[in-house]
């Protein structure tokens, strides 16, 4: 199964900067999507695109999708320091198969 | 309120015990799915289910087992033979593994040794 890969593996910025984080992947996908995780708890789903669309947003998040180059990104504005927490891409092959990399660990300062 | 039930919140195995997760979702949703994730890592898959009485091996099923007798109840079996055990276990499900919906996941089980 393939994986997603984030990078940067952790990211520091202040409080009302924007974080920007990219996630690459191997093999054609149906979709890819982006959860959160605060510490010690489960994830939380952010955002889905789908592979026929390039770009999403959700609020202070936006979404880019290049399937040509295999590749995602997910962007915060305006972060707070309650958007500390580490994010994960998974790309959705056919069969739902979610696989995870290691993720961004993000520090919003305040 | 909907969403997936993941208990005990901590647990503690002694060598050569089995212990059970469990995990109890009322969202109605068809497929489960069990994953690992170890300290600064991402998760893994262990086992996945995507309908009653019906379950499949994820990248990591060694010394797991799982059963799936009612649809909305998912427990992970960690049995003596996973000679690495510790780690976080979240749970997960999602409506139909055919569509492009997202999983939702529990706020998982810590297991250590003792």
């Amino acid at each position: 199964s393939q994986q997603g890969e984030e990078d940067p593996q952790a990211l520091s910025i202040q409080e009302g900067e924007n974080a920007t984080m990219n996630c690459s992947y191997k093999t054609s996908i149906n979709n890819l999507q982006w959860y959160r995780q605060n510490s010690g708890r489960g994830l939380v789903h952010l955002i889905l695109i789908r592979s026929n669309e390039r770009e999403k947003h959700s609020g202070r998040l936006r979404v880019t999708l290049d399937t040509s180059k295999k590749s995602s990104s997910l962007l915060i504005t305006a972060s707070r320091a309650a958007d500390t927490a580490s994010y994960f891409c998974a790309p959705d092959p056919p069969g739902n198969k979610l696989t995870f990399g290691g993720g961004t660990r993000v520090l919003v300062k305040p | 309120d909907g969403g997936i039930t993941q208990s005990p919140k901590y647990l503690f195995r002694k060598e050569g015990q089995n212990v059970t997760l469990s995990c109890e979702q009322n969202l109605n949703h068809d497929a489960m799915y069990w994953y690992r994730q170890d300290p600064g890592q991402g998760l893994r898959l262990i086992y996945y289910s995507q309908i009653v009485n019906d379950f499949q091996k994820g990248d990591i099923a060694e010394g797991y087992s799982v059963s799936r007798e009612k649809k909305e109840s998912f427990p992970l079996t960690v049995t003596s033979a996973q000679k690495n055990p510790t780690a976080f276990y979240l749970c997960a499900s999602s409506i139909d593994p055919r569509l492009d919906q997202p999983q939702h996941f529990g706020d998982g089980t810590r297991l250590s040794i003792l």
